[in-house]
Order: C-alpha cells, then sequence, then structure tokens
C-alpha cells in the first residue's frame, strides 16, 4: 500500500516537445504528492508539488494533473529542453505520527535531443 | 544561504567495516531525514528524525542507526558493511515536522568493496 509506481522508466522527447510521466499510488491516506529532477551526482530538487484538493497545478513549463479518483498523477514538461534531460522521480507523503517520510517512484529518465 | 550539506562527498569501505555519515540542514530546519538510493532507483526511506527525537523508521535493518544533536545536524551509522549498502546516501530536511517541501543534500556515494 505504500508503493508508488512511475512509467515509463526512460523517456526521449525532441526539443520543443511535450514529456508526460505519469504515476500510480494506493494508500489513499496520502496527502501531499510532489515532483523531484535529479542530476547525476546530485541528490533530488523539488521541481513542483500538488495536494489532492486541487487537479492541477501549474508553475512556467510545468504541470502537475492529479486524478484523485484514479490514484493517478502525471508530470507534463511543455517545450522541453535539452537542459530537461534528467531523471525525474514522483513521490508521495502523509502526515503521520511514524514521520512525514516520502515514498519515491522509481524513476523516469528523460532525454531531450536538440 | 547554504543548502543541506553532506559530508564526506564520496567513501569506500570493507565489508564488515562501520561508517558514519554526516549532514547539515538548512539554517532553521530541525527535521532531517535519511534516503537510501541505489543507482537506478527512487531514494528509500531510512530514518525521520525532529527535535532531537526519532519520529520515522523505515525497512532497514538495525545495523543502521542515526542521531541528531541540539544544532539540528545529524549522523548515520551502517555497521558490519555489505556489498548491498553500496548506495547514494542522502540527507534531507524540513523546516518543521510537517508534510512540506524537503531540500535534499546532494548526497555521500558510498562503495563497499
Amino acid at each position: 500500500q505504500q508503493q508508488v509506481k512511475q512509467s515509463p522508466q526512460s523517456l526521449i522527447v525532441q526539443k520543443g516537445g511535450i514529456s508526460i510521466i505519469n504515476c500510480a499510488y494506493e494508500n489513499t491516506a496520502f496527502d501531499y504528492f510532489p515532483w523531484y529532477q535529479q542530476f547525476p551526482g546530485k541528490g533530488p530538487a523539488l521541481l513542483i508539488a500538488i495536494r489532492p484538493d486541487v487537479s492541477e497545478k501549474k508553475e512556467g513549463r510545468f504541470t502537475i494533473s492529479f486524478n484523485k479518483s484514479a490514484k493517478q498523477f502525471s508530470l507534463h514538461i511543455m517545450d522541453s529542453q535539452p537542459g530537461d534531460s534528467a531523471t525525474y522521480f514522483c513521490a508521495a507523503s502523509m502526515q503521520e505520527t511514524s514521520g512525514s517520510r516520502l515514498t519515491f517512484g522509481e524513476g523516469t529518465q528523460l532525454t531531450v535531443n536538440p | 544561504d547554504a543548502g543541506v550539506t553532506q559530508s564526506p562527498t564520496h567513501l569506500i569501505k570493507t565489508r564488515g567495516q562501520q561508517v558514519t555519515l554526516r549532514c547539515s540542514p538548512i539554517s532553521g530546519h530541525k527535521s532531517v531525514s535519511w534516503y537510501q538510493q541505489v543507482l537506478g532507483q527512487g531514494p528509500q526511506f531510512i530514518f525521520q528524525y525532529y527535535e532531537k527525537e526519532e519520529r520515522g523508521r523505515g525497512n532497514f535493518p538495525d545495523r543502521f542507526s542515526a542521531r541528531q544533536f541540539p544544532n539540528y545536524s545529524s549522523e548515520l551509522n551502517v555497521n558490519a558493511l555489505l556489498l548491498g549498502d553500496s548506495a547514494l546516501y542522502l540527507c534531507a530536511t524540513r523546516p518543521q515536522y510537517m508534510n512540506t517541501e524537503a531540500f535534499f543534500g546532494q548526497g555521500t556515494r558510498l562503495t563497499v568493496v
């Protein structure tokens, strides 16, 4: 019930295209859904996050779409750029007495070709 | 402002040895969490500490332990190292205990040979 499943494992997009990464979760107690970007040799950096009371959040070229009934959420990167080439992780967490731990998906390696 | 600082950045240890990894949080951040990231996988939660108390523990053996100091910095200790402990160890901090944005350090790359 703690798992977050992410797809695809890898994604190749042309410059200017739209990158779409999907995640699904089981635990309905999750109440915070962040997306992280990680470059080789670096720690994850928060891109954008959403809570289940909204269905969409947009920040610049990055948009999260959230479907509470389907228990799915996705990241859309508009006008993808070569600098966006990185590994992307979705995650989920909940406020609980045992700590607001992040449960991560398996990651998507995005390559944006020039 | 300095971000989350981890030391050392790289470490090579032999099987059976013990290792201590360190994390300095962003100023004012009281919550520190540790994650293990095996190559090609997402980070896995190990511990969370808040106000020097353990607030959460992931599915890791007792060889893993941690503590948080009065200045909110933290150490992760791993005893009796196994080859499978080779990973990037990440520290993440938050201002409070609440379920909000976590800021990650650059990690410590541990290689066990």
